[in-house]
């Protein structure tokens, strides 16, 4: 069956740290997102991609950084700028058409220690 | 620029009572709507969508939502709620011009009581 994958479901980070949360998705779509959800709120845009290299800030990129060297994966790094990383990270995937959906993995939950 | 709106972070219902989950968008071209579902540390699961074609909406688990252009609304109902419903759900936008950016509501949290 075609869908995302996210690793690790679970992930903790010393301060000072930079971590890395990854996304691999095997629909073949051209563009992939990540966003921060936090508890009681709504989805925040941190990063899409809506081709091979080439990529786009959303509206909380600061303290993240991301690479689209493949068509299939997306990972995103939470470096140690990001002062507040403790958030569900979501990645997305979609189809090229307008009128098609996104389609989402299943998170990985991170925490700082 | 587009938006949407959900009313009501929380609503709880009674088992076997219809559920009503209110969301209003703005946009300035004809939208693509979209109603998803989010079960606790899950992803969103795409529960139906509208993209221009028949108003009326049927999705998955008995839910529907109407398109009203007139009222800028795409409300998601079900006729007899059950326990597992209850979740947190999302309303999001798109439209042909931004068709790969979406707009998100801050999410409506479902109560079912038994």
């Amino acid at each position: 069956d075609g869908g995302i994958t996210q690793s690790p479901k679970y992930l903790f980070r010393k301060e000072g740290q930079n971590v890395t949360l990854s996304c691999e998705q095997n629909l073949n779509h051209d563009a992939m997102y990540w966003y921060r959800q936090d508890p009681g709120q709504g989805l925040r845009l941190i990063y899409y991609s809506q081709i091979v290299n080439d990529f786009q800030k959303g509206d909380i990129a600061e303290g993240y950084s991301v690479s689209r060297e493949k068509k299939e994966s997306f990972p995103l790094t939470v470096t140690s700028a990001q002062k507040n990383p403790t958030a569900f990270y979501l990645c997305a995937s979609k189809d090229r058409r307008s009128n098609q959906p996104q389609h989402f993995g299943d998170g990985t939950r991170l925490s700082i220690l | 620029a587009q938006s949407v709106t959900q009313l009501g972070s929380h609503v709880s219902v009674s088992e076997g009572a219809l559920v009503l989950l209110r969301c209003n968008y703005s946009s300035s071209v004809p939208p693509y709507l979209f109603w998803y579902v989010q079960y606790p540390n899950q992803g969103l699961q795409l529960l139906l969508k509208y993209t221009s074609a028949a108003t009326l909406v049927k999705g998955i688990n008995g839910f529907e939502a109407e398109f009203k252009k007139s009222e800028t609304s795409f409300h998601l109902t079900k006729p007899s709620a059950h326990m597992s419903d209850a979740a947190e759900y999302f309303c999001a936008v798109s439209d042909i011009n931004t068709g790969n950016q979406f707009y998100f509501g801050t999410g409506t949290s479902l109560t079912v009581i038994p």
